[in-house]
Formats: structure tokens, C-alpha cells, sequence
């Protein structure tokens, strides 16, 4: 079964609305998850790095402000995507190191904006 | 620095044939290399990964790999496609061992289709 869980799988919501995304481990506890971002028929782009307790390390080009990343416990991590636009548009994947050197990732969360 | 390159976006093969995804990579560490499937607006299913040990390794639905440093690859393979198998295959390349902290890079995806 899944060790990873995303929430919500599907979401469609208006332009200028926030729009949060959940990442739970299901059996273990993770220091560290990671977000993604697919666009259609494209590769998964590292977003950032959600580490329990602190702040979550962006990548180049991610606006910090913008996907807001609160990772407040072992088995929790949430992407808020704020005052989303149609751009915003994507396939959102998270991903938790089960200490074992494998990552196991989420479902996916697809987010429309209209 | 980690990078992966996958050569061809697309491949289409016949039911019953030989199924390559070829994948190369780039580390500057003793690599762990994955290959994950993605179907239609699902996440990543992990079919097989290569940490150390032995460089054949098998996975899931008759998937194998075969890493060989000399050349940098892990292609993936499977002796004979069925239907079930088209999908979008990713190849990734990790930090090796203790890598907890750090993320998957990927390729850029090769898409399968299988053709009755």
C-alpha cells in the first residue's frame, strides 16, 4: 500500500485563491520531503526541500513566498500555493526518504486554475 | 552535480516485443539509480533501483536493469511488452548512501507505447 499520501488528488480553483496541499508518511517518520512540480508531458522539477522544524530550502527560480511549504511535523508537509494563477497550473508531487536510501512518493496532486 | 538523460521521449514497440529505455547519468558520487512509472495523472510507482551489489537488478512487472559504470548507464529492459506496460518511464539518479537529505534528479521521461 501507499507509505505516502497526498491530499487532495484533484483540486480546481478560482484565480487569486490559496490552495493547500497535504503530504503525509503513513508508516514512518521523515525529516526531510521534497516537493515536485510536473508541467503536461514534462519531467518532475525539484521545487524544494521541506525539513521538519525549520525553514524549507527553495530551489532556484521558486518563489518562496508564493509556495509556501510548513512542514510542522514528522509525517506532515504542506504546500500552500498562494494567490494562485492559471500558470500555476500543474501536477504536484511530494516525496519522503523512508531512511532506507528510496524515496517514496505521493499520488500527485493535480491543481487547475481557472 | 547528478544529472540523467534519457535518450528518446517516445519508443513504440510491438506487444510481445523487447522493451529498452535507455538511461545515462552523471555523478560525482557512486550513484543510486531508479526507475519509476508514471501513468495518466498518477505519481511515481517505483519499478526497480540499483544502490550497490549486484549491477543486474530486477523489479516489478518483469523490469530489469543492468547498472554499468564503464559506460554510465542503467538501461531498462523487459523481454516482452504487454499492453499494461504504456506509460511514462523516469529514470533517477540519487546521492548514494545516507542521501536521506537529498532529492531525486530525473530525467526527462521516455513515453511507451505499446502496439497490439
Amino acid at each position: 500500500g501507499a507509505v505516502v499520501s497526498q491530499h487532495p488528488s484533484w483540486v480546481i480553483c478560482k484565480s487569486g485563491t490559496s490552495v493547500k496541499i497535504e503530504c503525509r508518511s503513513l508508516d514512518f517518520q521523515a525529516t526531510t520531503m521534497f516537493w515536485y512540480r510536473q508541467f503536461p508531458k514534462q519531467s518532475l522539477m525539484l521545487m524544494a526541500t521541506s525539513n521538519e522544524g525549520s525553514k524549507a530550502t527553495y530551489e532556484q527560480g521558486v518563489e518562496k513566498d508564493k509556495f509556501l511549504i510548513n512542514h510542522a511535523s514528522l509525517t506532515l508537509s504542506t504546500l500552500t500555493v498562494t494567490s494562485a494563477h492559471p500558470e500555476d497550473s500543474s501536477f504536484y508531487i511530494c516525496s519522503a526518504n523512508k531512511n532506507t536510501g528510496e524515496l517514496f512518493f505521493g499520488e500527485g496532486s493535480r491543481l487547475t486554475v481557472l | 552535480a547528478q544529472s540523467v538523460t534519457q535518450l528518446g521521449s517516445h519508443v513504440s514497440v510491438s506487444e510481445g516485443a523487447l522493451v529498452l529505455l535507455r538511461c545515462n547519468y552523471s555523478s560525482s558520487v557512486p550513484p543510486y539509480l531508479f526507475w519509476y512509472v508514471q501513468y495518466p495523472n498518477q505519481g511515481l510507482q517505483l519499478l526497480l533501483k540499483y544502490t550497490t551489489g549486484a549491477t543486474l537488478v530486477k523489479g516489478i512487472n518483469g523490469f530489469e536493469a543492468e547498472f554499468k559504470k564503464s559506460e554510465t548507464s542503467f538501461h531498462l529492459t523487459k523481454p516482452s511488452a504487454h499492453m499494461s506496460d504504456a506509460a511514462e518511464y523516469f529514470c533517477a539518479v540519487g546521492g548514494g548512501f545516507n542521501s536521506g537529505n537529498t532529492p531525486l534528479v530525473f530525467g526527462k521521461g521516455t513515453r511507451l507505447s505499446v502496439i497490439a
